[in-house]
């Protein structure tokens, strides 16, 4: 099983600012890796999918890249409906599986 | 568009059992692979298994095999999560979500199992 290691496990980030969060494989996963969004209360949504593309709707301040086992998801200039816990996926290889999850704080 | 609606909340004792639904519309249900993640209380994502309506081909995570039965009735669009006999454990949030190339999108709203006694 292909092991997922999101980093920070909690990220304080000012309003306006950049956000940076990183996401390791045990693995190479080549670029089969996707980000998800989740706010309180509400189901994960898709926000980037073969490590650099946005998903529909996804505005352009969200940006993913990396290929093998080193990925980023940076959000450029953070709005206050950025703050949330998000999570990478690897799909490479059955079983799937997702990181640990990094939260996105106001700081 | 392409949505996923899931039954509502279920509340049961354990030893129960209990089948739960996510129902496809706006695409092509049988085209697409259905995949089932958990969520336990305050924790992460974890994914369960996956069926492909067209043929029910369905893969399990070797930790959910044997506990649980995933299944799909494609005339009326809707894939399914069954429990035999339910733990205290299996309390969470469970979703469904539409895999397109690997990826998760749509998403189901979720369905809460809560096992107590």
């Amino acid at each position: 099983e292909i092991v997922m290691t999101q980093s920070p496990a909690t990220l304080s980030v000012s309003p306006g600012e950049r956000a940076t969060l990183s996401c390791r494989a045990s693995q190479s996963v080549s670029s089969n890796l996707a980000w998800y969004q989740q706010k309180p209360g509400q189901a994960p949504r898709l926000l980037i999918y073969g490590a650099s593309t946005r998903a529909t709707g996804i505005p352009a301040r969200f940006s993913g890249s990396g290929s093998g086992t080193e990925f980023t998801l940076t959000i450029s200039s953070l709005q206050s409906e950025d703050f949330a816990v998000y999570y990478c996926q690897q799909y490479n290889n059955w079983p799937i599986t997702f990181g640990q999850g990094t939260r996105l704080e106001i700081k | 568009e392409v949505q996923l609606v899931q039954s509502g909340a279920e509340v049961k004792k354990p030893g129960e059992s209990l089948k739960i639904s996510c129902k496809g519309s706006g695409y092509s249900f049988t085209s697409y692979w259905i995949g089932w993640v958990r969520q336990m209380p305050g924790k992460g994502l974890e994914w369960m298994g996956i069926i492909y309506p067209g043929d029910s081909d369905t893969r399990y995570s070797p930790s959910f095999q044997g506990q649980v039965t995933i299944s799909a009735d494609k005339s009326i669009s809707t894939a399914y999560l069954q429990w035999s006999s339910l733990k205290a454990s299996d309390t969470a949030m469970y979703y469904c979500a539409r895999v397109r190339f690997g990826e998760y999108d749509p998403w189901g709203q979720g369905t809460l199992v809560t096992v107590s006694s």
